[in-house]
Parts: C-alpha cells; structure tokens; sequence
C-alpha cells in the first residue's frame, strides 16, 4: 500500500513570495491534516479535512495561508506572502476517518526555508 | 495551556538497554487517546503505540510499552532492549474528545543509542 505522498521534498524561497506544497493521501482515507513543524517543537495542525470540506481550520493564519482539497483526494497548502517565521516542515497526513481511533499516516514532509 | 509536556534533555542510551520517555498531558475530557511517534533524521512521523483513556491494560507493540498512569495524567513510553535504529525523536500527543482527530503533540525527546 502506498503511502502519503508529498511534494517538493525541500523549498527555498525569498520572504514575500508564494509557495505551495502538494499531497496525495493513502487511498481510501476521508481524513487529511496539514500540520507545521518548526525546528525544535512538536507539530501543529494547521487544517484538517474530511472528504473536501474543512474540519478545523482554527490554527490556520488565514492572512496568508491557505488550503484546498479538490474532490476529496489530493490537497494543496499555499503561503502567500511567505515570512521568515514561515521556515518549517509542513507535514501531511491522513486517516480513514475521524472521531474515536484513527491512527494518522504521515508523509516525508516539505521542508521550507524563506530567506 | 501547554497540552502535552515532554521536558527531558537529550538521551543517551546504550544499546539492548531499556530507556523510558516521559509524557505528561492536561486535559479536562474524560475520553481521549494518547499516541507515541518516532521521527528519525529523515523526517517522517512513525505511529509506535496508542492507549486510549478508558483503556485498563498499558498498550504494548513489540519492544514498545506505555506506561499509563491516569491519575497523574502521565503516558511514559518505555523502549526495550534499545537498537541502533531507534536513534531518533520522539513525540507524545494527545486526541481529546471522540468525535474528532485533532492531534496536540509534545516537544519531543531526543533519543540516541549508542554502540
């Protein structure tokens, strides 16, 4: 079984410009998350779907960040403007569905450098 | 509030030793779920184990244990007979509520087996 995939693997951008990471979820999951991952901490959801519509988008800075999931598979995380602070691995993951247990899969990760 | 707190310096272990991560969390919902998950250099988020709240038993998935202490709210994992490979982070998170999947993660800890 294939597992989530994501791309590019690394970005290198200037501040003030666009970016965008796309991921492909484990076929069949309902779920998908977009998580952040600064150097040194944990991650931090950022936005999770079910199907094509949005679950929880409350960490999400809406000023500059946002995310679609046409047709319930693939997804896409756009930054624009991006800022230094904006330096992370933006993490995808997905599940079968939500509520009760439903282990996460995650992805290798994008890592970006706004410079 | 912090949800999940991981405060343990980098580890050093020695390999076929047992190391225990400890795992604390805060949460007023009486259902949720607690999850350990490795991340080697690579970058990848690994699920290792999960107990849930009204579970009575400590989870246990091979050389991984959870040592479940519910009313000091604390979910330490617990690595046997260490192995090179398990150098790596390792994060605790925690699920609150049954009705999403909404994972809050830890700081991680750093473990590192040596020869």
């Amino acid at each position: 079984e294939a597992g989530v995939a994501q791309s590019p693997r690394y970005k290198i951008i200037e501040k003030r410009q666009s970016v965008a990471f796309w991921c492909n979820p484990i076929s069949g999951h309902a779920t998908l998350y977009w998580y952040q991952q600064i150097l040194g901490q944990g991650p931090k959801l950022l936005i999770q779907f079910q199907n094509n519509g949005v679950v929880d988008d409350s960490q999400l800075p809406k000023d500059r960040f946002s995310a679609e999931r046409l047709k319930g598979v693939d997804s896409t995380l756009k930054i624009q403007p991006a800022k230094l602070e904006d330096s992370a691995v933006y993490l995808c993951a997905s599940s079968i569905g939500q509520g009760g247990y439903n282990e996460q899969f995650f992805g290798p990760g994008t890592r970006l450098t706004v410079l | 509030a912090q949800k999940i707190t991981q405060t343990q310096p980098g580890m050093f272990v020695q390999e076929k030793e047992a190391v225990t991560l400890d795992c604390t969390y805060d949460t007023s919902d009486q259902s949720y779920g607690l999850f350990w998950y490795k991340q080697p250099s690579s970058g990848e988020m690994i699920f290792l184990i999960y107990q849930g709240s009204y579970d009575e038993q400590n989870a246990t998935e091979g050389r991984y244990s959870l040592n479940f202490q519910k009313a000091r709210k604390s979910a330490n994992l617990v690595i046997s007979a260490s192995q090179l490979g398990d150098s790596a982070m390792y994060f605790c998170a925690m699920r609150e509520g049954l009705e999403n999947n909404r994972l809050a993660f830890g700081k991680g800890n750093q473990v590192v087996v040596i020869p």
